[in-house]
């Protein structure tokens, strides 16, 4: 079964902290695709970043950056020196090669204090 | 700009009243969808659609229904028979099927629906 699992609920940090929302995933297929969504509080789900299952190389972009590690099924997402305005739920979610669709974690909540 | 509209951007219903949900997306895509997030939870998918006048139930289709008569439009119904129906509901789309499969879905601003 496929399946994405985001242990953290809810998280609070003061700015100017690095912050990791951990993302597990399950599934059989060794083809399939991780991505990162932001909901700030106005609804929208905002497309942050993908990953290919036969692409393991991490990514930086500026404060942001993801640890996809196949041996332990995470695709994790550091947020270095947070702001307020990273304060949102954040999403991971997975899709299989020959699936028709995508399958959502929980979401967790990020709250970040001035 | 391309992208996702959703309307309206609230709606109330009465009890044994049906509501519908629009959805356009002017992004050519094939695929399309519809979510409902409760307060606090991730989201469950409703229906999908993966080309025009073709669709599938999703995790909870029970007490909705769609349509797909135009690649840009995907209308949702809230019948009177969902008995719990306030949510907040996004539509997604993406490009379809076929190759590549890495590309993400695109999201409208969501509708929140209540009872009244």
């Amino acid at each position: 079964a496929q399946k994405v699992t985001q242990a953290q609920t809810e998280i609070s940090v003061v700015e100017k902290e690095d912050v990791t929302l951990d993302c597990v995933y399950e599934t059989r297929d060794t083809t399939y695709y991780l991505f990162w969504y932001k909901q700030p509080p106005s609804g929208e789900l905002v497309f942050l970043i993908r990953r290919n299952s036969f692409d393991e190389q991490n990514e930086i972009s500026g404060r942001y950056s993801w640890n996809f590690q196949k041996s332990t099924s995470s695709f994790n997402f550091t947020i270095t020196a947070s702001q307020v305005v990273d304060s949102a739920v954040y999403f991971c979610a997975l899709r299989w090669d020959y699936g028709q669709n995508f399958v959502f974690g929980p979401g967790t909540r990020l709250s970040v204090l001035p | 700009d391309g992208g996702i509209t959703q309307s309206p951007k609230y709606l109330f219903r009465k009890e044994g009243q049906n509501v519908t949900l629009s959805c356009e997306q002017n992004l050519n895509h094939d695929a399309m969808y519809w979510y409902r997030q409760d307060p606090g939870q991730g989201l469950r998918l409703i229906y999908y659609s993966q080309i025009v006048n073709d669709f599938q139930k999703g995790d909870i289709a029970e007490g909705y229904s769609v349509s797909r008569e135009k690649k840009e439009s995907f209308p949702l119904t809230v019948t009177s028979a969902q008995k719990n129906p306030t949510a907040f509901y996004l539509c997604a789309s993406s490009i379809g099927t076929g190759v590549p499969r890495d590309q993400p879905q695109h999201f409208g601003d969501g509708t929140r629906l209540s009872i009244l």
